[in-house]
């Protein structure tokens, strides 16, 4: 009952260090997001992807990197890692379609801390 | 643009209180309205969600109802209990062809809990 993967849990980078995210959902949905939660601003969407080979940006794209190559997975790239970018990432997923209620799963997160 | 306002927290309760955590939003058409809930050092879970006007949405003793008229979606449970200490989401997305894989938060709220 796998759900929504994230990979690392946890990680530390030194400014200008870069990394990827990794996501992966074994649901068969259409849609995948990224999040970052900050204190007292609640989640903001980073990039969001509507099917394989289609991604867009969010509110807070600046920084990142995203693509779509399958379904299931969907990595998040730190070009060049700043202090600002110290955050908890969440990958989500939902149904696309007409039957869908708009409701997103999600990971269980990942600490970044860039020193 | 589509937002999404709820109280400031932190919320701090006794056991057995009666909880109320305060959310509006603005939104151009008819989203589903959710509430997602975050223990300490774990993910998102949607709590309820309700996706047309005067619906009531309820898990675990939670209640919430879809008020079109004053643009609502607060959050309310009869008796607190510890293990409700966590912090509250609202959002909003849209659902059936109106859907973009994409929720719209509130700031969240933290709850605390004393016995």
């Amino acid at each position: 009952n796998a759900g929504v993967t994230q990979t690392p849990k946890f990680q530390v980078l030194k400014t200008g260090q870069s990394m990827t995210l990794q996501c992966a959902q074994d649901m068969n949905h259409e849609y995948m997001s990224w999040y970052r939660q900050d204190p007292g601003m609640g989640l903001r969407l980073i990039h969001y992807s509507v099917g394989a080979g289609i991604t867009d940006q969010g509110e807070v794209p600046n920084g990142y990197n995203v693509s779509r190559s399958t379904t299931e997975d969907f990595p998040l790239r730190l070009l060049s890692a700043a202090p600002s970018q110290t955050s908890v990432y969440f990958c989500a997923s939902s149904y696309g379609g007409r039957a869908s209620t708009g409701e997103l799963f999600f990971g269980e997160g990942s600490r970044l801390t860039v020193l | 643009g589509d937002s999404v306002t709820q109280m400031e927290g932190p919320v701090t309760l006794s056991e057995e209180a009666f909880l109320t955590i305060n959310c509006t939003y603005t939104a151009t058409g008819y989203p589903s309205l959710f509430w997602y809930v975050q223990y300490p050092g774990e993910g998102l879970q949607l709590l309820l969600k309700a996706t047309k006007a005067d619906d009531k949405g309820s898990n675990k003793g939670f209640e919430a109802t879809y008020r079109k008229e004053t643009t609502s979606f607060h959050l309310e449970k009869g008796s607190v209990q510890v293990s409700d200490s966590a912090v509250y989401f609202c959002a909003l997305s849209f659902h059936g062809s109106g859907n973009t894989g994409k929720l719209i938060f509130g700031q969240g709220t933290t709850l605390q809990v004393k016995p």
